[in-house]
């Protein structure tokens, strides 16, 4: 079965600054989805950036870009100029090709907190 | 379009009672997933439709909790004789099933208390 683990329970940035989240992922297939998910604090979560394990190039999105190494199976999201509105709970997810499903497998979570 | 509703937003119940959720996807998804997020936790795949037929189901999906979608719209998340360890936050998502990328759009979730 897929796992995606994420090691940072909590993370503190200082608004302006960058920030790196990490998250690992175990799997045997070669075609999947990564994914971060932002929950802000009693809102609805929302794709702030995807991946697709067949592209080497990292995918960015603004402010949002990631660090995808598929042999070491580590997608890391960095958030550069963060913003006070950044703060939220992030969650890194998975999902197996069409083929296999359509489920999406989250990490626990990382919560990160923005400083002024 | 509003994206996905869901109601009621906070469900406060007694052991042993019956609750029914409700999910309106995005009119033009076809597929419909519910998740369920505790406290501190990744939310966790409960099942999904493509339109109205349930084609996955979790484990963690007791006999206790039955889905539906009828006519492949809105979707209805029924659990019987509730226990403490329901309490949780319901989510519901959508997607396109032509959308390779499969992008699934959330709704707020319906955060259930059983006491």
């Amino acid at each position: 079965a897929q796992t995606v683990t994420q090691s940072q329970p909590e993370m503190s940035v200082q608004e302006a600054e960058t920030v790196t989240l990490s998250c690992t992922y175990d799997t045997s297939e070669s075609d999947y989805y990564l994914f971060w998910y932002k929950q802000p604090p009693s809102r609805q979560m929302i794709l702030v950036i995807r991946q697709e394990a067949y592209k080497q190039q990292n995918a960015t999105e603004n402010r949002f870009s990631v660090n995808f190494q598929k042999a070491a199976k580590s997608f890391s999201l960095k958030i550069s100029d963060s913003q006070l509105g950044d703060a939220a709970m992030y969650f890194c997810a998975y999902r197996a090709s069409m083929e296999y499903g359509n489920k999406l497998v989250f990490g626990a979570g990382t919560i990160l907190r923005v400083k002024s | 379009d509003t994206g996905v509703s869901q109601d009621p937003r906070h469900k406060i119940t007694k052991r042993g009672q019956n609750v029914t959720f409700r999910c309106d996807p995005i009119s033009e998804h076809n597929r419909l997933y519910w998740y369920r997020q505790t406290l501190g936790q990744g939310p966790e795949f409960l099942t999904y439709f493509q339109n109205e037929a349930q084609l996955e189901k979790s484990r963690l999906l007791s006999d206790r909790f039955s889905a539906e979608r009828p006519k492949g719209s809105f979707s209805t998340l029924e659990i019987q004789r509730t226990e403490q360890g329901d309490s949780a936050m319901y989510l519901c998502a959508s997607s396109f099933s032509w959308d390779r990328g499969n992008e699934q759009f959330f709704g707020p979730g319906t955060r259930l208390t059983v006491l």
